[in-house]
Protein backbone atom coordinates (compact mmCIF):
# COMPACT_ATOMS: atom_id res chain seq x y z
CA UNK A 1 0.00 0.00 0.00
CA UNK A 2 1.32 3.52 -0.86
CA UNK A 3 0.33 7.15 -0.30
CA UNK A 4 -1.51 8.56 2.85
CA UNK A 5 -4.65 6.59 3.78
CA UNK A 6 -7.38 8.34 6.33
CA UNK A 7 -10.15 6.21 7.76
CA UNK A 8 -13.14 7.02 8.43
CA UNK A 9 -13.97 8.54 4.74
CA UNK A 10 -17.25 10.11 6.11
CA UNK A 11 -18.31 10.22 9.88
CA UNK A 12 -21.49 11.52 11.91
CA UNK A 13 -21.60 11.99 15.29
CA UNK A 14 -23.18 13.91 17.90
CA UNK A 15 -21.55 16.51 19.91
CA UNK A 16 -21.25 14.09 22.98
CA UNK A 17 -19.52 11.48 21.23
CA UNK A 18 -15.71 10.47 21.28
CA UNK A 19 -13.93 9.57 17.86
CA UNK A 20 -10.95 9.14 16.43
CA UNK A 21 -9.41 9.98 12.93
CA UNK A 22 -6.59 7.95 11.74
CA UNK A 23 -4.22 8.83 9.14
CA UNK A 24 -1.13 6.58 7.85
CA UNK A 25 1.81 7.24 5.01
CA UNK A 26 3.68 4.20 3.47
CA UNK A 27 5.90 7.33 1.64
CA UNK A 28 8.87 7.44 4.45
CA UNK A 29 8.27 10.65 5.13
CA UNK A 30 8.82 12.41 9.04
CA UNK A 31 6.61 15.17 9.35
CA UNK A 32 2.70 15.14 9.23
CA UNK A 33 -0.21 17.53 9.23
CA UNK A 34 -3.75 18.18 10.02
CA UNK A 35 -5.20 20.46 7.65
CA UNK A 36 -9.31 21.70 8.24
CA UNK A 37 -11.11 22.60 5.15
CA UNK A 38 -14.84 24.14 5.63
CA UNK A 39 -16.86 25.70 2.86
CA UNK A 40 -15.79 28.92 1.77
CA UNK A 41 -12.51 28.99 3.91
CA UNK A 42 -9.25 28.65 2.97
CA UNK A 43 -7.54 25.24 4.29
CA UNK A 44 -6.51 25.71 7.59
CA UNK A 45 -3.20 24.00 9.21
CA UNK A 46 -4.25 22.36 12.53
CA UNK A 47 -1.36 20.54 13.29
CA UNK A 48 2.20 20.02 12.43
CA UNK A 49 4.53 16.90 13.93
CA UNK A 50 8.36 16.65 12.98
CA UNK A 51 9.54 13.47 13.82
CA UNK A 52 6.97 12.63 16.30
CA UNK A 53 7.39 15.75 18.19
CA UNK A 54 3.96 18.46 17.64
CA UNK A 55 5.91 21.70 16.24
CA UNK A 56 2.60 23.57 15.55
CA UNK A 57 -0.93 23.64 17.34
CA UNK A 58 -2.76 26.74 15.16
CA UNK A 59 -4.76 27.86 17.95
CA UNK A 60 -7.07 24.87 18.31
CA UNK A 61 -9.21 24.36 20.76
CA UNK A 62 -8.70 21.41 22.99
CA UNK A 63 -11.59 19.19 21.85
CA UNK A 64 -9.26 18.55 19.07
CA UNK A 65 -6.30 16.29 20.58
CA UNK A 66 -3.51 14.89 17.81
CA UNK A 67 -1.47 11.82 18.87
CA UNK A 68 1.60 10.87 16.46
CA UNK A 69 2.85 7.99 18.38
CA UNK A 70 5.32 7.15 15.32
CA UNK A 71 6.18 8.92 12.16
CA UNK A 72 3.71 6.64 10.01
CA UNK A 73 0.68 7.62 11.63
CA UNK A 74 -1.48 10.18 12.94
CA UNK A 75 -4.24 10.26 15.02
CA UNK A 76 -7.22 13.05 15.60
CA UNK A 77 -9.03 12.18 18.61
CA UNK A 78 -12.50 14.13 18.43
CA UNK A 79 -14.61 15.28 22.08
CA UNK A 80 -17.78 17.07 22.58
CA UNK A 81 -17.59 18.94 19.27
CA UNK A 82 -19.39 21.63 17.90
CA UNK A 83 -21.54 21.50 14.40
CA UNK A 84 -19.22 24.61 13.14
CA UNK A 85 -16.68 21.60 13.16
CA UNK A 86 -18.06 20.02 10.50
CA UNK A 87 -16.20 19.92 7.64
CA UNK A 88 -12.97 18.11 5.35
CA UNK A 89 -10.24 16.68 7.90
CA UNK A 90 -7.26 16.41 5.81
CA UNK A 91 -4.16 14.99 6.78
CA UNK A 92 -0.65 15.25 4.75
CA UNK A 93 2.75 14.02 5.17
CA UNK A 94 6.29 15.55 3.40
CA UNK A 95 9.72 15.33 3.94
CA UNK A 96 10.63 17.37 7.26
CA UNK A 97 13.01 19.44 6.15
CA UNK A 98 13.18 22.02 3.36
CA UNK A 99 10.72 24.69 1.59
CA UNK A 100 11.01 22.85 -1.00
CA UNK A 101 9.13 19.54 -0.10
CA UNK A 102 5.62 19.31 -1.32
CA UNK A 103 2.43 18.02 1.14
CA UNK A 104 1.03 14.86 0.30
CA UNK A 105 -2.72 14.38 1.15
CA UNK A 106 -4.95 11.95 2.01
CA UNK A 107 -8.82 11.47 0.67
CA UNK A 108 -9.85 13.16 3.89
CA UNK A 109 -12.39 12.37 6.61
CA UNK A 110 -15.90 14.21 5.67
CA UNK A 111 -16.90 15.21 9.18
CA UNK A 112 -20.45 16.09 10.02
CA UNK A 113 -21.47 17.21 13.40
CA UNK A 114 -24.84 16.54 14.60
CA UNK B 1 -2.89 38.70 8.07
CA UNK B 2 -3.44 36.86 4.92
CA UNK B 3 -0.32 35.43 3.66
CA UNK B 4 -1.67 33.83 0.67
CA UNK B 5 -3.96 35.57 -1.67
CA UNK B 6 -6.05 34.33 -4.58
CA UNK B 7 -7.94 36.95 -5.64
CA UNK B 8 -10.11 35.15 -8.22
CA UNK B 9 -13.23 32.82 -6.62
CA UNK B 10 -13.82 31.66 -10.50
CA UNK B 11 -12.40 31.18 -13.78
CA UNK B 12 -14.19 30.32 -17.29
CA UNK B 13 -11.77 29.26 -19.85
CA UNK B 14 -12.66 27.41 -23.19
CA UNK B 15 -10.94 24.28 -23.78
CA UNK B 16 -7.83 24.38 -25.63
CA UNK B 17 -7.34 27.64 -24.38
CA UNK B 18 -4.83 29.06 -21.96
CA UNK B 19 -5.62 30.51 -18.60
CA UNK B 20 -3.67 32.30 -15.54
CA UNK B 21 -4.80 31.80 -11.74
CA UNK B 22 -3.29 34.47 -9.75
CA UNK B 23 -1.62 33.95 -6.61
CA UNK B 24 0.21 36.84 -4.61
CA UNK B 25 1.90 36.07 -1.41
CA UNK B 26 3.53 37.75 1.72
CA UNK B 27 6.27 36.87 3.90
CA UNK B 28 9.54 38.30 4.90
CA UNK B 29 11.63 35.27 4.61
CA UNK B 30 14.43 35.41 2.26
CA UNK B 31 14.16 30.91 1.69
CA UNK B 32 10.29 29.75 0.74
CA UNK B 33 8.86 27.46 -1.53
CA UNK B 34 5.68 28.03 -3.74
CA UNK B 35 3.19 25.31 -4.63
CA UNK B 36 0.34 24.92 -6.46
CA UNK B 37 -2.23 21.92 -5.75
CA UNK B 38 -5.23 20.39 -7.54
CA UNK B 39 -8.64 19.37 -5.86
CA UNK B 40 -10.95 17.91 -7.87
CA UNK B 41 -14.91 16.97 -6.85
CA UNK B 42 -13.95 13.90 -5.45
CA UNK B 43 -11.36 15.76 -2.77
CA UNK B 44 -8.03 15.01 -2.90
CA UNK B 45 -5.21 17.12 -3.31
CA UNK B 46 -2.85 16.74 -5.67
CA UNK B 47 0.36 18.78 -5.96
CA UNK B 48 1.14 20.20 -9.50
CA UNK B 49 4.09 22.01 -9.51
CA UNK B 50 6.56 23.96 -7.29
CA UNK B 51 9.15 26.59 -7.35
CA UNK B 52 11.71 28.01 -5.03
CA UNK B 53 12.60 31.44 -3.67
CA UNK B 54 16.28 31.37 -4.87
CA UNK B 55 14.95 29.76 -8.74
CA UNK B 56 15.73 32.24 -11.45
CA UNK B 57 13.91 30.65 -14.01
CA UNK B 58 10.20 29.52 -14.08
CA UNK B 59 8.86 26.44 -13.18
CA UNK B 60 7.43 24.09 -15.79
CA UNK B 61 5.78 20.53 -15.56
CA UNK B 62 3.78 19.71 -18.32
CA UNK B 63 1.49 21.99 -19.06
CA UNK B 64 1.55 23.76 -15.64
CA UNK B 65 3.87 26.37 -15.79
CA UNK B 66 4.00 29.09 -12.67
CA UNK B 67 5.24 32.71 -13.51
CA UNK B 68 7.49 33.32 -10.67
CA UNK B 69 8.19 37.56 -10.43
CA UNK B 70 9.99 37.91 -6.83
CA UNK B 71 9.60 41.19 -6.79
CA UNK B 72 6.02 41.54 -6.83
CA UNK B 73 5.20 38.88 -4.95
CA UNK B 74 3.49 36.75 -7.55
CA UNK B 75 3.22 33.37 -8.38
CA UNK B 76 0.78 32.81 -10.83
CA UNK B 77 -0.22 29.16 -12.53
CA UNK B 78 -0.86 28.88 -15.96
CA UNK B 79 -2.04 26.15 -17.35
CA UNK B 80 -1.82 25.79 -21.12
CA UNK B 81 -4.15 23.78 -23.40
CA UNK B 82 -7.11 23.41 -21.35
CA UNK B 83 -8.76 20.21 -21.20
CA UNK B 84 -12.48 19.16 -19.37
CA UNK B 85 -10.53 17.33 -16.81
CA UNK B 86 -8.83 20.45 -15.55
CA UNK B 87 -12.12 21.26 -13.54
CA UNK B 88 -11.58 21.68 -10.01
CA UNK B 89 -10.25 23.79 -7.04
CA UNK B 90 -6.53 25.08 -7.85
CA UNK B 91 -4.75 26.06 -4.45
CA UNK B 92 -1.89 28.49 -3.96
CA UNK B 93 0.85 27.60 -0.81
CA UNK B 94 3.48 28.70 0.52
CA UNK B 95 5.77 26.78 2.85
CA UNK B 96 8.06 28.30 4.90
CA UNK B 97 10.26 27.73 8.37
CA UNK B 98 8.66 28.25 11.83
CA UNK B 99 9.53 27.17 15.13
CA UNK B 100 10.62 23.25 15.25
CA UNK B 101 10.43 22.79 11.36
CA UNK B 102 8.38 24.07 7.91
CA UNK B 103 4.85 24.99 7.58
CA UNK B 104 2.84 24.86 4.34
CA UNK B 105 -0.06 27.47 4.20
CA UNK B 106 -2.73 27.87 1.66
CA UNK B 107 -5.16 30.47 -0.45
CA UNK B 108 -8.40 30.69 -0.44
CA UNK B 109 -8.41 29.06 -3.89
CA UNK B 110 -9.79 29.50 -7.33
CA UNK B 111 -12.35 27.46 -9.01
CA UNK B 112 -11.66 26.26 -12.55
CA UNK B 113 -14.44 26.01 -14.86
CA UNK B 114 -13.39 24.43 -18.59
CA UNK B 115 -16.07 24.62 -21.23
CA UNK B 116 -16.51 22.47 -24.25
Amino acid sequence: ETGVTQTPRHLVMGMTNKKSLKCEQHLGHNAMYWYKQSAKKPLELMFVYNFKEQTENNSVPSRFSPECPNSSHLFLHLHTLQPEDSALYLCASSHGAGVNSPLHFGNGTRLTVT
Amino acid sequence: AQKITQTQPGMFVQEKEAVTLDCTYDTSDQSYGLFWYKQPSSGEMIFLIYQGSYDEQNATEGRYSLNFQKARKSANLVISASQLGDSAMYFCAMRERNTGGFKTIFGAGTRLFVKA
